[in-house]
């Protein structure tokens, strides 16, 4: 069974620039999570999709952070335009529907902003 | 102040010896605590899960307890390899879906 996938695994680019993450979740996850990490400080939710619909957002920063899942498969997480303070860690995880048991993580994208 | 405070923020050991990490909370309620292990340039793999009623959980030569009543969490590591190497995450899961974070024990295992 293929894991969580995200891409890309890197990425810098300059302040005020576009970025935008990919997440493959587990197929049949209806569950799809964003987590990011900056630096030094702990992993902290950014928000939750069930299939398509976003079920929980209250971690997002703010509006220059926008997350879509149309169709309710693959996720993008797109940040317009990146500040400083967005460099970190980005995490996707998914579970199956009904239960948080199963989440599992992605290998995340490390973000620099430069 | 986060809610899930964990000690110490490193730690370095000889290969072979045991060692023990702890982990406070103060989320209230909760439905589950969990354990993982992150190695570097990777994500949160899961040791151990344990719900509130739940005193202790074992994977291997990971042991877990808890003791909800004092909020507290340790992860015991028996007869460490060099491979135990990595960032060792406490996380505290409400009634919900999103997982509370702490901020890990860096581990490092010396031959």
């Amino acid at each position: 069974e293929a894991g969580v996938t995200q891409f890309p695994s890197h990425s810098v680019i300059e302040k005020g620039q576009t970025v935008t993450l990919r997440c493959d979740p587990i197929s049949g996850h209806d569950n799809l999570y964003w987590y990011r990490r900056v630096m030094g400080k702990e992993i902290k939710f950014l928000l939750h999709f069930v299939k398509e619909s976003k079920q929980d957002e209250s971690g997002m920063p703010n509006n220059r952070f926008l997350a879509e899942r149309t169709g309710g498969t693959y996720s993008t997480l797109k940040v317009q335009p990146a500040e400083l303070e967005d460099s970190g860690v980005y995490f996707c995880a998914s579970s199956l529907q009904g239960t948080h048991y199963g989440y599992t993580f992605g290998s995340g994208t490390r973000l620099t902003v430069v | 102040k986060n809610q899930v405070e964990q000690s110490p923020q490193s730690l370095i050991i000889l290969e072979g010896k045991n060692c023990t990490l702890q982990c406070n909370y103060t989320v209230s309620p909760f439905s589950n605590l969990r354990w993982y292990k992150q190695d570097t340039g990777r994500g949160p793999v899961s040791l151990t899960i344990m719900t509130f009623s739940e005193n202790t959980k074992s994977n291997g030569r990971y042991t877990a307890t808890l003791d909800a009543d004092t909020k507290q969490s340790s992860l015991h590591i028996t007869a460490s390899q060099l491979s135990d190497s990595a960032s060792y995450i406490c996380v505290v899961s409400p009634y919900g879906n999103k997982l509370v974070f702490g901020a890990g024990t860096i581990l490092r295992v010396k031959s």
